[in-house]
């Protein structure tokens, strides 16, 4: 069974430029992650999608992030504009459901901005 | 405020002997830790979880211990290999409501595995 896919693997960008990630779950797991991890530290939730409704967005800068997941399975992740703050590793992950369940992580996508 | 850490950075063990990676919550109503490993260029993989009404479980070649006295977990990985070699977080899965799951990570231990 194919695991969570994140591409690209890695982006490296001019500061003020958009950026888009793309990520498709395991098939079936309708909970969707998107994290940040900085290096040396732990992910940090983004947001959450309970198939096509994002549940919590709490932690996701809106003035320059989005995120959308149309139809309940893959998702992007949009940056727009990029600031040099925002190198980082971006995770996806997804799991079978929010409760306790066991969360599946993709190999991220380590953005450099310049 | 409330913070999941690792009292430890870093961790060297020699290929063979027992490693003990340490980590403290300060959440007392947390009731589910989970231990993950994170090789270089890939994402955190699931370990062993363990819930609150528990103080010991077991897995293959790993066991984590939960005290709630002090609020205080660790992971001991039996028989180090060089395949352990990673950097290791702990997570609190907490309850957030309305039938939400918030995962909070910890900052991570690097364990490096001496042949």
């Amino acid at each position: 069974e194919a695991g969570v896919v994140q591409s690209p693997r890695y982006k490296i960008i001019e500061k003020k430029q958009p950026v888009a990630f793309w990520c498709n779950p395991i098939s079936g797991h309708n909970t969707l992650y998107w994290y940040l991890q900085n290096l040396g530290q732990g992910p940090e939730l983004l947001i959450r999608y309970e198939n096509e409704e994002a549940v919590d967005d709490s932690q996701l800068p809106k003035d320059r992030f989005s995120a959308e997941r149309l139809k309940g399975v893959d998702s992007t992740l949009k940056i727009q504009p990029a600031e040099l703050g925002d190198s980082a590793v971006y995770l996806c992950a997804s799991s079978l459901r929010t409760f306790g369940g066991e969360q599946f992580f993709g190999p991220g996508t380590r953005l450099t901005v310049l | 405020g409330e913070s999941v850490g690792l009292h430890l950075p870093t961790l060297s063990v020699q290929e063979g002997d027992n490693s003990i990676i340490n980590c403290a919550y300060s959440n007392s109503a947390s009731d589910y830790f989970i231990w993950y490993k994170q090789e270089s260029g890939k994402g955190p993989q699931f370990i062993i979880d363990i819930r609150s009404n528990m103080d010991k479980r077991q897995g293959q070649r790993v066991t984590v211990l939960l005290n709630k006295t002090v609020k205080h977990l660790s992971l001991q990985i039996a028989a180090t290999q060089p395949g352990d070699s990673a950097v290791y977080f702990c997570a609190e899965n907490r309850y957030s409501g309305a039938g939400s799951y918030q995962l909070t990570f910890g900052k991570g231990t690097k364990l490096s595995v001496i042949p």
